[in-house]
């Protein structure tokens, strides 16, 4: 039972450059979500989903894309890459619905945008 | 909308101290209230949850926390600090009852220092 997994760990993107940043888990939660840290800021959703096929938006949405074809992963696109996009990005997992309580994260991928 | 406040950015403790990290939140309805720990190069990892029933609650690695509803307040406790429990502590709500209760707001962390 591997969790969540997120790849890659580390990765360095020119100003308008796109990527998709991966996350899968393997305990079949509905929930799953994204979240950016930065220093001072504390965790930001970006994005959630509470099922295969439905996706919201989170506090601060813009520049982000994300689907959920599946129940195992959800990934999150990055357009065209700016500075401000420069955080750490950790996805989450938990079961969903009324009881939905303690949510699974993990590694977190380390992005810097030049 | 829901929001969760930790004055302190930084709380020092002697090893073999009482800890405290402190935790106000606001919310509309009733709260979902949990502390995470972050270390190092890490993901958060889960510590303990308040849903409802008993005002103490029990967590991970001897820390415990205290709901209070009146002062809605929900702070983190160790009776004796370990220099291990050095990390970045995060406070987060849910709504039980608003119309986004699936998100969990976070609040800004506490980094806590241990002092051997």
């Amino acid at each position: 039972n591997a969790g969540v997994t997120q790849t890659p760990k580390f990765q360095v993107l020119k100003t308008g450059q796109s990527m998709t940043l991966q996350c899968a888990q393997d305990m079949n939660h509905e929930y799953m979500s994204w979240y950016r840290q930065d220093p001072g800021m504390g965790l930001r959703l970006i994005h959630y989903s509470v099922g295969a096929g439905i996706t919201d938006q989170g506090e601060v949405p813009n520049g982000y894309n994300v689907s959920r074809s599946t129940t195992e992963d959800f990934p999150l696109r990055l357009l065209s890459a700016a500075p401000s996009q420069t955080s750490v990005y950790f996805c989450a997992s938990s079961v969903a619905g009324i009881n939905t309580d303690t949510q699974y994260f993990g590694p977190g991928t380390r992005l810097t945008v030049l | 909308a829901q929001s969760v406040a930790q004055p302190e950015d930084q709380v020092n403790v002697a090893e073999g101290n009482p800890l405290t990290v402190k935790c106000t939140y606001s919310v509309s309805g009733n709260p979902y209230l949990f502390w995470y720990v972050q270390y190092p190069n890490r993901g958060l990892q889960f510590l303990l949850k308040y849903i409802t029933g008993d005002n103490l609650v029990k967590g991970s690695y001897g820390f415990e926390a205290e709901f209070n509803k009146s002062q809605t307040s929900f702070h983190l406790k160790k009776p004796s600090a370990l220099v291990s429990d050095s990390a970045l502590y995060f406070c987060a709500v849910r709504d039980m009852d608003g119309a986004g209760s699936y998100q969990l707001t976070f609040g800004k962390g506490t980094k806590l220092s241990v002092i051997p």
